[in-house]
């Protein structure tokens, strides 16, 4: 079982559209977590973090937190062409004695297409 | 404010050989991370170096060494080039701090080498 998993897609999305992009990590001792955007021949580019169950906005980005059930999700809402990329989960967990550092643990990546 | 920096962009090897890759933090942070992406894949963390001390090291082999100068700039060396370390070679840069602050990664535009 992979650490970290996506569903590699792609997916597909019309303009305007909600994209829902998930992640499921195996580790219970994870604490946190992030969502990077990576453009087809670029680096990946935070789009946020998340720490605790529920939900956390920022402008037209929903991250959703259920530890309990090991999963993550990210929700773009209104979607563009601007936003297809692939979408990469990382997950940090602490070492044993609770230090953290920043050893981040990804996914493959959700490859996501917007279309007009 | 510049981000971070790498370089060089892109390098070709024959197998065999040995490769420096440099890196530039952010300024004022002092974490330095090192992250291989093969092609299709998450990135898989290989160092990390917070105030020129190795906080964590990857799954990576010996041949993989790194080091972080005084003005918090980072080396990643190679040795013994194979064929398998073709890849995009990403460093990210941390805000000074602890726990959270350690985990958020920004990352540099990459070093892509090729290895023939």
């Amino acid at each position: 079982q992979k650490e970290v998993e996506q569903n590699s897609g792609p997916l597909s999305v019309p303009e305007g559209a909600i994209a829902s992009l998930n992640c499921t990590y195996s580790d219970r001792g994870s604490q946190s977590f992030f969502w990077y955007r990576q453009y087809s021949g670029k680096s990946p580019e935070l789009i946020m973090s998340i720490y605790s169950n529920g939900d956390k906005e920022d402008g037209r980005f929903t991250a959703q937190l259920n530890k309990a059930s090991q999963y993550v999700s990210l929700l773009i809402r209104d979607s563009q062409p601007s936003d297809s990329a692939t979408y990469l989960c990382a997950v940090n967990k602490p070492e044993a004695g609770g230090t953290s550092y920043g050893k981040l643990t990804f996914g493959q990546g959700t490859i996501l297409t917007v279309h007009p | 404010d510049a981000g971070v920096t790498q370089s060089p962009t892109h390098l070709i090897k024959t197998r065999g050989q040995h490769v420096t890759l440099r890196c530039s933090p952010i300024s004022g942070h002092k974490s330095v991370s090192w992250y291989q992406q093969v092609l299709g894949q998450g990135p898989q963390f290989i160092f990390q170096y917070y105030e020129k001390e190795e906080r964590g090291r990857g799954n990576f082999p010996d041949r993989f060494s790194a080091r972080q100068f005084p003005n918090y700039s980072s080396e990643l060396n190679v040795n013994a080039l194979l064929l398998g370390d073709s890849a995009l070679y990403l460093c990210a840069s941390s805000p000074p701090g602890w726990g959270r602050y350690q985990e958020t990664q920004y990352f540099g535009p990459g070093t892509r080498l090729l290895v023939l």
